[in-house]
Formats: structure tokens, C-alpha cells, sequence
């Protein structure tokens, strides 16, 4: 069964610094794994996504992510935080790429100081 | 970005009714619809998958007489939570895949069940 880990609950970060939140995932195949932005009263935004190809990936609002095979890692990344940045953050894997149910971390909270 | 809508945003109700939530595809169809349960700070499980046409598939542990779910048509799922109890409460998303090969899905704004 796929798992994913997400290590960090809550995360602080100062305004303009940069941003850097784990995930590891479980799968026996290759993962379609995606990044979700969740703010409050907000459906579930997507960030971004691997399903194959250059293992740095590219998101909206400034976000990338690299998928390291041997780590079985897909951290989330931005160089610089703005105080907008301030929500729940999920990491998710499919079987299917979208076209399946997915299983999602735990989330982290992500709080921006200023 | 492909939109996808649900109704009512929240909702009230007294122990043993049974509550409707809808969710709809704005501006495509979506032959699959996800369901999903968030309880309050943790994460997003998934409950069943909505198959327009067919039965739905439940995930282990999920009641399927509990949470009846129905496609009704390419653009519309909808979940009964029947004879609701107060350990029902929780907010409850829905997603629905774009199609094309690598698919995005697109997550509906939930719906926050309070059973009294």
C-alpha cells in the first residue's frame, strides 16, 4: 500500500526567507506525486506534479519541487516566502496520475513571521 | 483551472437525518469523482471513488450503506451521509480528474457536516 510521510507539522519561517518541506512517499511502482496548497475556507489548490521526466519540477505561485528516487523524496521548495504562503501544505501519490484516488501526508502548517 | 463546485458549503443536522451534499463539475465532465473525509488538523482520506454509470468503489472501512454515493451524470456526483450521527461530522471533498493522460484533479471547496 502507498503511504506518504510528511515529518513536519508546523514549520516558521521568517518573510523572505526560503522555504523547504519534506515529503517522503511509499510506493512499489513509479509514484505520480503532487504538492497541494490548502488555505481556510479554500479548496485544494495544486501546485504542482511528477509523473516523469526532468526529476525538478516547476509549480505556480514561485513553488518547486525535486523527486529523488533513491530518497524516496519529494520536497517542496521556494526561495522566498511571502506572508500570502501561509496555509496547510500536502503532499500527495497516485497509482493512476489524477486518475486515481490519492493518498495524502498529513499536511504541514506553514506560518510565515514578519 | 478546471473548476469543481459543492453545495451546501455547510450544513446542520440533527442525529438520524440524512444529509445530501453535491458535487459538480463546472466546465468539464468528469466520468470519476473522488470522495474524501478531512477530520479537523489532519489529513485527507480517501472514502470512494464515484463512477458515472456504474457502482461505486469504497475504500476499506468505509460503510457503503452509510455514505451512498451516485453519478448521476457526467458532471455530478452526489454523497448521502444517511442516518447522520454526531462521529459523521467532519468536512467532506470532493475532486474530479480533467482527463487527457496525465490528468490533474481538481479539488471542490468541501462541505462541513456538523451532526448534532
Amino acid at each position: 500500500a502507498q503511504s506518504v510521510t510528511q515529518p513536519d507539522i508546523h514549520i516558521t519561517v521568517s518573510e523572505g526567507a526560503s522555504l523547504e518541506l519534506r515529503c517522503n512517499y511509499s510506493y512499489g511502482a513509479t509514484p505520480y506525486l503532487f504538492w497541494y496548497v490548502q488555505s481556510p475556507g479554500q479548496g485544494l489548490q495544486l501546485l504542482l506534479k511528477y509523473f516523469s521526466g526532468d526529476t525538478l519540477v516547476q509549480g505556480i505561485k514561485g513553488f518547486e519541487a525535486e523527486f529523488k528516487r533513491s530518497q524516496s523524496s519529494f520536497n517542496l521548495r521556494k526561495p522566498s516566502v511571502h506572508w500570502s504562503d501561509a496555509a496547510e501544505y500536502f503532499c500527495a501519490v497516485g497509482a493512476g496520475g489524477g486518475a486515481d484516488g490519492l493518498t495524502f501526508g498529513k499536511g504541514t502548517h506553514l506560518i510565515i513571521q514578519p | 483551472g478546471a473548476v469543481v463546485s459543492q453545495h451546501p458549503s455547510w450544513v446542520i443536522c440533527k442525529s438520524g437525518t440524512s444529509v445530501k451534499i453535491e458535487c459538480r463539475s463546472l466546465d468539464f465532465q468528469a466520468t470519476t469523482m473522488f470522495w474524501y473525509r478531512q477530520f479537523p488538523k489532519q489529513s485527507l482520506m480517501l472514502m470512494a471513488t464515484s463512477n458515472e454509470g456504474s457502482k461505486a468503489t469504497y475504500e476499506q472501512g468505509v460503510e457503503k450503506d452509510k455514505f451512498l454515493i451516485n453519478h448521476a451524470s457526467l458532471t455530478l456526483s452526489t454523497l448521502t451521509v444517511t442516518s447522520a450521527h454526531p462521529e459523521d461530522s467532519s468536512f467532506y471533498i470532493c475532486s474530479a480528474p480533467t482527463g487527457g493522460g496525465t490528468e490533474t484533479q481538481y479539488f471542490g471547496p468541501g462541505t462541513r457536516l456538523l451532526v448534532l
